[in-house]
């Protein structure tokens, strides 16, 4: 089974406007991470927000926010006010445990906003 | 700039020839991570070092693969005989080693973009 599901390929939304992107995720270790990254065309994996699992409060930085359902196993990236620098590559990932490796990456989520 | 650097940036090679990749972590990371990752795929997990150790390998890393972190510092990466399906970004990441767990967040640097002709 895939440890981590993004069922969107691609989404648009109208710049600043808020957009969810989804995913879910799949384990059974009580501790784990979530985290959210963006890779834009040239590459690099920006990181953008984490979660864990004991966290209480959904994650925020900035534009940014976690919507963190545990009971669902999902961990939606909201983005909000949207700029056209958000078009991008989005990257769902995790991390079991107390393991300091492996990170497992969804599939991807390719956001592009429309002026 | 303190963030991961990897060079070269592209690199275009012919089917069997060798080819090495350099990861400079950010300053004091201890942990060190090399992923790779194909056309409309996620990042896969490659190998992890501790400082100069290299303590786990994935099974994506055949025998014609090989990482070092002879000082704890920088990684290479050596592809022996390259083969077509050796095309693709392969990553770099670091860690501090701090925050232990699955808090401990990876920070990664711009890619290597391979092409094997």
């Amino acid at each position: 089974a895939q440890k981590i599901t993004q069922t969107q390929p691609g989404m648009f939304v109208q710049e600043k406007e808020a957009v969810t992107l989804d995913c879910t995720y799949d384990t059974s270790d009580p501790s784990y991470g979530l985290f959210w990254y963006k890779q834009p065309s040239s590459g690099e994996m920006i990181f953008l927000i984490y979660q864990g699992s004991y966290d209480q409060q959904n994650a925020t930085e900035g534009r940014y926010s976690l919507n963190f359902q545990k009971a669902r196993k999902s961990a939606n990236l909201v983005i909000s006010a949207s700029q056209l620098g958000d078009s991008a590559m989005y990257f769902c990932a995790m991390r079991e445990g107390r393991r300091a490796n492996n990170l497992f990456f969804g599939t991807g989520t390719r956001l592009t906003v429309i002026p | 700039d303190t963030g991961v650097s990897q060079n070269p940036r592209h690199k275009i090679t012919k089917r069997g020839q060798n080819v090495t990749f350099r990861c400079d972590p950010i300053s004091e990371h201890n942990r060190l991570y090399w992923y790779r990752q194909t056309l409309g795929q996620g990042p896969e997990f490659l190998t992890y070092f501790q400082n100069e150790a290299q303590l786990e390998k994935s099974r994506l890393l055949s025998d014609r693969f090989s990482a070092e972190r002879p000082k704890g510092s920088f990684s290479t990466l050596e592809i022996q005989r390259t083969e077509q399906g050796d095309s693709a970004m392969y990553l770099c990441a670091s860690s501090s080693g701090l925050a232990g767990g699955p808090r401990e967040t990876q920070y990664f640097g711009p890619g290597t973009r391979l092409l094997v002709l």
